[in-house]
């Protein structure tokens, strides 16, 4: 995989249920981002977290980082229709290296 | 705060001319990215700035492109000659972060280049 590549590429719920996405890098890094971006406008950040951190939340955002597994996810809590986006993950790594994942699509159905 | 300002928004040209791309990041920022994104090949790092320097072009496709940073709070990209695989959408992101670690990027609403 490139560094830094998100899995399930497409997801789709319902309403209220919870999505899960991953992404998994290959080498050590700075920290990861994740950003989301709706059809049509620039990336928006979400939440950012450092390689010395194992979980972050905002809102209904929770974020785990598994330095060993070189793996993070971004769990989103009761979806609503509006988290209907494209999702991608950053990975900050070597020295002013910056790479973005190629996104998970995500469809809450109303 | 504006945001990050991108223009033109949109651009249709055709193939062998010149192409500028201008970003206006948000003030205070200090490094500048330039960004591409097709369907193919998703979003690329062509460039990034900090405190005006270019520190990474090694994303740059050929000598075609070039990218310039006169001062803090303007910055463009240019195609010269364009050509039909340039057509992408060109973001401009800006962050407060410097070298030592990146931190989060604001992007601006994109230009979508189409080269005919």
């Amino acid at each position: 995989s490139q560094q830094g590549e998100e899995d399930p590429q497409a997801l789709s719920i319902q309403e209220g249920e919870n999505a899960t996405m991953n992404c998994s890098y290959k080498t050590s890094i700075n920290n990861l981002q994740w950003y989301r971006q709706n059809s049509g406008r620039g990336l928006v950040h979400l939440i950012l977290i450092r390689s010395n951190e194992r979980e972050k939340h905002s809102g209904r955002l929770r974020v785990t980082l598994d330095t060993s597994k070189k793996s993070s996810s971004l769990l989103i809590t009761a979806s609503r229709a509006a988290d209907t986006a494209s999702y991608f993950c950053a990975t900050d790594y070597n020295f002013n290296k910056f790479y973005f994942g190629s996104g998970t699509k995500l469809n809450v159905k109303p | 705060d504006a945001g990050v300002i991108q223009s033109p928004r949109h651009e249709v040209t055709e193939m062998g001319q010149e192409v500028t791309l201008r970003c206006k990041p948000i003030s205070g920022h200090n490094s500048l990215f330039w960004y591409r994104q097709t369907m193919m090949r998703g979003l690329e790092l062509l460039i990034y700035f900090n405190n005006n320097v270019p520190i990474d072009d090694s994303g740059m496709p050929e000598d075609r492109f070039s990218a310039k940073m006169p001062n803090a709070s303007f910055s463009t990209l240019k195609i010269q000659p364009s050509e039909p695989r340039d057509s992408a959408v060109y973001f401009c992101a800006s962050s407060p972060r410097g070298l030592a670690g990146m931190g989060e990027q604001y992007f601006g609403p994109g230009t979508r280049l189409t080269v005919t």
